[in-house]
């Protein structure tokens, strides 16, 4: 089983839908990120949260850390979305390992 | 700020060869972390490492494979001998901290023929 689950794997939306990534982890953690990867690019950290809520434009990210689970939600939502969306955890374990989540795959139609 | 500059963007290496991944973080983060994206896998944590020192190298091969971050230049990371299935992207991100503030590189999409 992995360390960090995230559903769904595939989601496509149309343009102007609210979208929902639900992230789910089992270690425990100092800080849960979400990164946003577009095709053949690099990688954009959109997010670091240890607690609650945190927005950046029409981008939110929850996290609760009782129910050790997170959410992306993209309001309002673009073409120039899609792209690849991962949750990674950073332990709490010795060093400073990442656990990544599979992402899922966001495909906005205009 | 140029922000973490990996390089070479693409590298193909024959097998048996030497392949160097090189990666400058931002200025001012004293943190390098490598991470390994196998086709159709997720991203895979290899090594993290501050200046001269290797502070968790639990993701990392046991052979062929080695990195550094020296006082002066970028964090190298190391495959001697590839082989196909060294065919990856490998990104490196950079921190001011342990704990935050992480700049992800582009990444080095490695080709082994």
């Amino acid at each position: 089983k992995n360390e960090v689950e995230q559903s769904p794997q595939n989601l496509t939306a149309q343009e102007g839908e609210f979208i929902t990534i639900n992230c789910s982890y089992s270690v425990g953690i100092s800080a849960l990120h979400w990164l946003q990867q577009h095709p053949g690019g690099g990688i954009v950290s959109l997010f670091m949260l240890s607690s609650g809520k945190k927005k950046h434009g029409r981008l939110i990210a929850t996290i609760n850390i009782q129910e050790k689970h997170s959410s992306l939600h993209i309001t309002a939502s673009h073409p120039r979305d899609s792209a690849v969306y991962i949750c990674a955890v950073s332990s709490r374990g010795t060093g400073n390992q990442f656990y990544f989540g599979t992402g899922t795959s966001l495909t906005v139609i205009p | 700020n140029a922000g973490v500059m990996q390089n070479p963007r693409h590298l193909v290496r024959r097998r048996g060869q030497e392949a160097r991944l090189r990666c400058s973080p931002m200025k001012g983060h004293s943190h390098v972390y490598w991470y390994r994206q196998l086709p159709e896998e997720g991203l895979k944590f290899m090594v993290y490492l501050q200046k001269e020192n290797i502070i968790d190298e639990s993701g990392m091969p046991k052979e062929r494979f080695s990195a550094e971050f020296p006082k002066e230049g970028p964090s190298i990371l190391r495959i001697q001998q590839v082989v196909r299935g060294d065919s990856a992207a490998y990104f490196c991100a950079s921190s001011p901290t342990p704990r935050g503030g992480y700049t992800f590189g582009s990444g080095t999409r490695l080709t082994v023929v």
